[in-house]
């Protein structure tokens, strides 16, 4: 099956410097990639995802890359604020006409953005 | 192995029938968490349980009723389902509520007919 392995466990920055979360899997069939952000006590919320028909997608300061060969996609935050202190999750799943065949999630990332 | 189980693996279902699924987790874990998973759909949040003690009712429909028997299992009643309530349902814990790690269940592939 999947493995999705997420690195770092956690990440502290200053406010207003970048924070990169990585992911690599194991299954060269997964084509679809999300990233879920979880605030304290609040439900993870999909933030970003990605698919494999492309390298790169971005979003006011949030960015996802994808690097197919090397199966390993990347989170990128640009300009990071206070707000932005969370868990973040990477997933990799496999979606056809039948829907999707179950998200494999990293074991997420707590981002903490220093004043 | 996550620790975290759930059965039935696969269910198939008339929408006059009643079925339930069950989740059961072994890490020593206080909330316990019902996801929706359909396709071209992000994970969504069903129900959220604390210690028992249910949290968070994401505008889910009466023909899911959730039960929480102990912090240990979690049920997902279904009654006269729908054909778009197809999907996976993914059970999930966590050592609290909020907490960094959530724990996933295989899921159950549930097919409306």
């Amino acid at each position: 099956g999947e493995n999705v392995e997420q690195h770092p466990s956690t990440l502290s920055v200053q406010e207003g410097d970048s924070a990169v979360i990585k992911c690599t899997y194991s299954d060269s069939a997964s084509n679809y990639f999300p990233w879920y952000k979880q605030e304290l006590g609040k439900r993870p919320q999909l933030i970003i995802d990605i698919r494999s028909n492309v390298g790169e997608k971005k979003d006011q300061r949030i960015a996802v890359t994808l690097n197919k060969t090397a199966k390993h996609f990347s989170l990128h935050i640009t300009e990071t604020q206070p707000e932005d202190s969370a868990v973040y999750f990477c997933a990799a799943s496999i979606l056809s006409g039948g829907g999707a065949d179950g998200l494999t999630f990293g074991k997420g990332t707590h981002l903490i953005i220093q004043p | 192995e996550t620790g975290v189980t759930q059965t039935p693996r696969h269910l198939v279902m008339g929408m006059t029938n009643k079925k339930s699924l069950k989740c059961e987790q072994h890490l020593g874990h206080n909330a316990m968490y019902w996801y929706k998973q359909s396709a071209k759909k992000p994970l969504e949040l069903m129900f959220v349980y604390n210690f028992k003690e249910q949290t968070e009712n994401n505008s889910v429909p009466s023909r899911f009723s959730p039960e929480c028997p102990n912090s240990s299992h979690l049920f997902l009643h279904l009654h006269t389902l729908q054909p778009e309530d197809s999907a996976l349902y993914l059970c999930a814990s966590s050592q609290d509520f909020g907490d960094n790690e959530q724990f996933f269940g295989p899921g159950t592939r549930l097919t409306v007919l």
